[in-house]
């Protein structure tokens, strides 16, 4: 079983809409979560930190729920250059690593 | 923006060359990581480091290696290039503490013809 799951998409979305992407991570000792955005053929670069109260960045909010070990993304008024994959990240404290989701593909269309 | 650099940008080598890839950060970053991408595939992590003079091997197993000699420079060495090695090089980095985000380099992207 992978450590975190993502629905790969793609989800096709109109400008404007409201869109919302769930993650599900295996390890209850995961401490610290994210969301990462990556175009295509681009490195990852952080959108947001995921905190256990959740968190609004703008357009952007994220939510951790540690009883269901799942995290949301949700995006609202989304705008053409939202258009990548966003990666859900788990990090693992005593392992030192970050463990990536396999992206989820968001195309959005005038 | 993250500190983070790597070099060279683009790599176009022949079967059986030796190369180095190049990782350097400036904001004193205690652990680095080398993942390893494929074209529309999720990251792999290959090695990481939590300090100088420490280096682990990742999830996935490669032929490369790594040097942690100073804080800021972790370099993947590839002995001998084979078309298999084809693919997306990212180096990352992340501070100490619980809730330190990774900050990755541009990549490298190695061709083995």
């Amino acid at each position: 079983r992978k450590e975190v799951e993502q629905d790969p998409g793609p989800f096709n979305v109109p400008e404007g809409a409201t869109v919302a992407f769930n993650c599900t991570y295996s390890n209850s000792a995961s401490q610290s979560f994210f969301w990462y955005r990556q175009d295509c053929r681009k490195e990852p670069k952080l959108l947001m930190s995921v905190y256990s109260s959740g968190n609004e960045d703008g357009r952007f909010t994220a939510q951790l729920n540690r009883a269901s070990q799942y995290i949301s993304l949700l995006i609202r008024d989304s705008k053409l250059s939202d258009s990548a994959t966003y990666l859900c990240v788990v990090n693992v404290y005593n392992f030192n690593k970050f463990y990536f989701g396999s992206g989820t593909k968001l195309n959005v269309k005038p | 923006e993250a500190d983070i650099y790597q070099t060279p940008r683009y790599l176009v080598i022949g079967t059986g060359k030796k190369i180095t890839l190049e990782c350097s950060q400036t904001m004193g970053h205690d652990k680095m990581y080398w993942y390893q991408q494929d074209p529309g595939m999720e990251l792999h992590l290959i090695h990481y480091s939590y300090g100088v003079n420490s280096t682990e091997k990742g999830d996935l197993s490669s032929e490369s290696t790594v040097s942690r000699i100073r804080t800021e420079h972790f370099p993947l060495t590839l002995e001998s290039a084979r078309p298999s090695h084809t693919s997306q090089y990212l180096c990352a980095s992340s501070g100490t503490g619980v809730f330190n985000e990774q900050y990755f380099g541009p990549g490298t992207r190695l061709t083995v013809t």
